[in-house]
C-alpha cells in the first residue's frame, strides 16, 4: 500500500456526530489524496493536498474539510456526518514529481447511522 | 468535468480465456489513463497505465490499448487465472491531480 497508513480503518458513528479519518505516509510525498468509493459511482476524489497546508477541492467536497499540518499526515474531517456519508474512504498519494501515478491506502469503512 | 465510462459492469470468463473491458471518456484534455485492480477489502492497485502519446502497452499478460480520436481505452488480459478474479477500475487524468474513475468491472474467473 505505499507505505500509507489509514486509521480507524472501520468507524461505525450517528447523524451529527464529528468524524475525523487520519492518513499517514512514511515516503515524504508532497500529494495526497481522499476519495470516496460508493457502488455505481467508482471513486469520487473528495480533496487533495500539494503540500503542507496547501489544499484543494475535488469532485465531492461539500460537508468535507481536510488539514495537513505536517508532510506525512493528512486529515479528513466530516464535521457533522450524514447518513449520505457511509462509504468507503481511502487516502492516495501521488509518487514523484514526473509521474501521475496514485497509489491508494487500504480504506476505512465508516458507517453512519 | 471529465466523465468515464466503464462496461462491462460484471464479466465471467473460463481460466485460460482472455477478458476485455473497456472505457470512454468525454474530455480530450485528459493525458493519463490507468488501470487499478481491486481485490475485497483492500485498496486500488495500480496493474499498468498508458499516456497519450502511445497507442499500446503491454506487461505480461496485461496489455492497454488508447484510440485518442475515438476517446476510448481498454484493457486486455491473457490467460486469465482465477487470481485474477477482483474489480477493476479504469481512470482519466487531465491535469495530474484530478483523476476520473470508472464505475468499476467485477471480473469473476471459473477455474
Amino acid at each position: 500500500d505505499a507505505g500509507i497508513t489509514q486509521s480507524p480503518r472501520h468507524k461505525v458513528t450517528e447523524t451529527g456526530t464529528p468524524v475525523t479519518l487520519r492518513c499517514h505516509q512514511t515516503e515524504n510525498h508532497r500529494y495526497m489524496y481522499w476519495y470516496r468509493q460508493d457502488p455505481g459511482h467508482g471513486l469520487r476524489l473528495i480533496h487533495y493536498s500539494y503540500g503542507v497546508k496547501d489544499t484543494d477541492k475535488g469532485e465531492v467536497s461539500d460537508g468535507y474539510s481536510v488539514s495537513r499540518s505536517k508532510t506525512e499526515d493528512f486529515l479528513l474531517t466530516l464535521e457533522s456526518a450524514t447518513s449520505s456519508q457511509t462509504s468507503v474512504y481511502f487516502c492516495a498519494i501521488k509518487a514523484g514529481r514526473s509521474t501521475d501515478t496514485q497509489y491508494f491506502g487500504p480504506g476505512t469503512r465508516l458507517t453512519v447511522l | 468535468g471529465e466523465n468515464v465510462e466503464q462496461h462491462p459492469s460484471t464479466l465471467s470468463v473460463q481460466e485460460g480465456d482472455s477478458a476485455v473491458i473497456k472505457c470512454t471518456y468525454s474530455d480530450s484534455a485528459s493525458n493519463y489513463f490507468p488501470w487499478y485492480k481491486q481485490e475485497l477489502g483492500k485498496g486500488p492497485q495500480l496493474i499498468i497505465d498508458i499516456r497519450s502519446n502511445v497507442g499500446e502497452k503491454k506487461d505480461q499478460r496485461i496489455a492497454v490499448t488508447l484510440n485518442k480520436t475515438a476517446k476510448h481505452f481498454s484493457l486486455h488480459i491473457t490467460e486469465t487465472q482465477p487470481e485474477d478474479s477482483a474489480v477493476y477500475f479504469c481512470a482519466a487524468i487531465q491535469d495530474g491531480n484530478q483523476f476520473y474513475f470508472g464505475t468499476g468491472t467485477s471480473l469473476t474467473v471459473i477455474p
